[in-house]
């Protein structure tokens, strides 16, 4: 069975700095991995995508995420954070498999301090 | 630019009364999904269809029901509104061959009094 832990419910950090958003996962078979981005009162956006090529996955503004198959981890990470980065952001698992199911996490939310 | 569209942002509904919510897509998606979104709980998927009048139950299929009669529309039905579902409502669309690579609509707030 597949499972997917966001390991902070929220997380601040301050313009400028760097972010780095959790995310664990549990899978029995080759696992694709996604984050998806939800601003206030928006609906949920595809921010990066992870399909078994290469395991440094680069989304959009600036975000980018590692598949770790010996961590079990998909991390998503940005240099430098912008005001507008303030979101909710949700790691989700789904399995290669003729019934594949996608797992949504709990979701991160991120603040950005001035 | 693609886009998956919901009836209403914001709605009010009475306990027992018959609720619809309805979902437009524009990209000729053959899948279409229902969530449903609460804080701390995540998105939990409700019903989702792979192809018109086609249904499988998500994991809280209780008190919902679904209909699809066309490829671009896919609505959520409760059938006698109750307060617990009281939720935000999510409707996504995938390709049939990119099932996770899902496109979603802004979300209708249901209140249920």
């Amino acid at each position: 069975a597949q499972s997917v832990t966001q390991l902070d419910s929220h997380v601040s950090v301050s313009e400028g700095t760097p972010v780095l958003l959790r995310c664990n996962y549990s899978s029995s078979y080759s696992p694709s991995l996604f984050w998806y981005v939800q601003h206030p009162n928006k609906g949920l956006q595809l921010l990066l995508k992870y399909t078994s090529a290469a395991t440094l996955v680069k989304g959009i503004n600036g975000f980018e995420a590692e598949f770790k198959k010996s961590e079990t981890s998909f991390h998503l990470t940005k240099p430098s954070a912008h005001m507008s980065d303030a979101a909710e952001y949700f790691c989700v698992v789904s399995e290669t498999r003729r019934d594949d199911k996608i797992i949504f996490g709990k979701g991160t939310r991120l603040h950005i301090l001035p | 630019d693609v886009k998956v569209t919901q009836s209403s942002r914001y709605l009010v509904k009475r306990t027992g009364e018959k609720v619809f919510l309805e979902c437009v897509q524009d990209m000729d998606h053959e899948n279409m999904f229902w969530y449903r979104q609460d804080p701390g709980l995540g998105l939990r998927l409700i019903y989702f269809s792979y192809d018109v009048k086609m249904k499988e139950k998500g994991d809280i299929p209780e008190g919902y029901s679904v209909s699809r009669e066309k490829k671009e529309r896919f609505s959520l039905i409760l059938e006698s509104a109750s307060t617990n579902q009281t939720s935000m409502y999510l409707c996504a669309s995938s390709d049939l061959l990119v099932l996770y690579e899902q496109y979603f609509g802004p979300g209708t707030r249901l209140t249920v009094t």
